[in-house]
């Protein structure tokens, strides 16, 4: 299995809080994902990097951000977290942009 | 971007060979066909990708026409632990907006 790492593996959380999302990779794999995955919707993109510093949205982005600061880490930052956000979230990595990924375990995120 | 259309679940047998198919109308002429298997909490796993004809690998085949207009993820001899969900998805290569849809919900029975 991709070396690939999030943490946590579950949190809950309260509404109107900061909430921050990592993963890890071991691969030095230059793109990576962020899903998040409800009932009914299967997985949608929130956001992409690919490279160190170079992210951008996909097709659920709003009320969230992200940061690569080196090749291993992405983090997803929830601002300001609300109930809709409640989901599970996986993040994913590719060597080569729309070939083979490699998904992590997922974390399950509450807002109460 | 190309959006795929594939049955919501299927019922199988242990030691049947199950075909899986993704209609995919409007899928582009640069759009890679990809399928995927996702356990019970569990991230997706890749299964295969192809672009047209016939793909094969040591888990699946994979079925493409020539107006590639559909696709068929042929799994053969199935065993319990191939109940999972499987999505199709379309995409460019040099893209990365690639769409999950639902999936297909996959029950096999001993």
């Amino acid at each position: 299995d991709a070396g690939i790492t999030q943490s946590p593996r579950h949190k809950v959380t309260e509404t109107g809080t900061p909430v921050t999302l990592r993963c890890h990779q071991t691969e030095n794999h230059r793109y990576m994902y962020w899903y998040r995955q409800d009932p009914g919707h299967g997985l949608r993109l929130i956001h992409y990097s690919y490279g160190v510093k170079d992210t951008d949205k996909g097709e659920v982005s709003d009320g969230y951000s992200v940061s690569r600061s080196k090749t291993e880490d992405f983090l997803l930052t929830l601002e300001s977290a609300t109930s809709s956000q409640t989901s599970v979230y996986f993040c994913a990595i590719s060597e080569a942009r729309q070939l083979e990924a490699f998904f992590g375990q997922g974390t399950r995120l509450t807002v109460v | 971007l190309a959006k795929t259309t594939q049955p919501i679940s299927m019922d199988s047998y242990e030691g049947q060979e199950v075909n899986i198919t993704c209609s995919h109308n409007n899928i582009a002429t640069n759009d890679y066909i990809t399928w995927y298997q996702q356990f019970p909490s569990q991230g997706p796993r890749f299964i295969i990708q192809g672009y047209k004809t016939k793909v094969t690998n040591e888990v699946a085949s994979l079925f493409i026409p020539a107006d590639r207009k559909s696709s068929t993820l042929s799994l053969p001899r199935v065993s319990l632990s191939d109940t999972a969900v499987y999505y199709c998805l379309v995409g460019d290569p040099g893209g990365f907006k690639t769409i999950f849809g639902a999936g297909t919900r996959l029950f096999v029975k001993a």
